[in-house]
């Protein structure tokens, strides 16, 4: 069974900082990997997700993340902090295989905190 | 479009009681999923379905069942609701497995 590790419960930067959320997934074929944004009382919304070819994957609001096989890992960066950044991220897979039917595999999430 | 709508945003109950959530789509898409989010734990899967008349077994089923008898509507039922079924419930739905999951607004369940 897949399982995603998201290092970090808690991460906290000044506003204008790199902002770097890591993600390790355990899977010896590499699947579809996501990254949602929960702000709160909402649902999530995708930020961007990898499926295949180029394995650095630009999503929205400036946020990144880069797929390295070799590491099994899809951390999430941004250049610069905002305030409105601060919301919860998760982590997520879904296997390649027809069988798998779409379902996520969600890591434990990380809460950032943009400070001014 | 609404995208994917949850009914209700709040209940309470109390241990032994039932009820159903009913998750609406209207983008046409063929899977739908229900999670529970509990602190920590991310966001699990209970059960899920690839198209109308079908449900499968998620991770965490037990306690739950579910019906898609039209294929906008997936609806998840608590027979007899117990504490540890405290926790927000989104509905998800996509087009195609390889997609994003369009994420309801998520219903917040209190079983006292």
């Amino acid at each position: 069974a897949q399982s995603v590790t998201q290092l970090g419960s808690h991460v906290s930067v000044s506003e204008g900082a790199l902002v770097l959320l890591r993600c390790n997934y355990s899977s010896s074929v590499p699947p579809y990997l996501f990254w949602y944004v929960q702000y709160p009382n909402q649902g999530l919304q995708l930020l961007l997700k990898y499926t295949s070819a180029a394995t650095l994957v630009k999503g929205i609001n400036g946020f990144e993340a880069e797929f390295k096989k070799s590491e099994t890992s899809f951390h999430l960066t941004k250049p610069s902090a905002h305030m409105s950044d601060a919301a919860e991220y998760f982590c997520a897979v879904s296997d390649r295989t027809r069988t798998s039917y779409g379902k996520l595999t969600f890591g434990q999430g990380t809460i950032l905190t943009v400070h001014p | 479009n609404a995208g994917v709508t949850q009914t209700p945003k709040f209940r309470v109950l109390k241990t032994g009681q039932s009820m159903t959530l009913l998750c609406a789509q209207d983008m046409n898409h063929e899977y739908m999923y229900w999670y529970r989010q509990d602190p920590g734990m991310g966001l699990r899967l209970i059960h899920y379905s690839v198209g109308e008349g079908t449900t499968a077994k998620g991770e965490v089923p037990d306690g739950y069942n579910v019906s898609r008898l039209k294929k906008q509507n997936f609806l998840l039922g608590l027979e007899s609701a117990a504490p540890s079924q405290t926790s927000v419930y989104f509905c998800a739905s996509t087009l195609a497995t390889y997609n994003e999951q369009f994420f309801g607004p998520g219903t917040r369940l209190t079983v006292l």
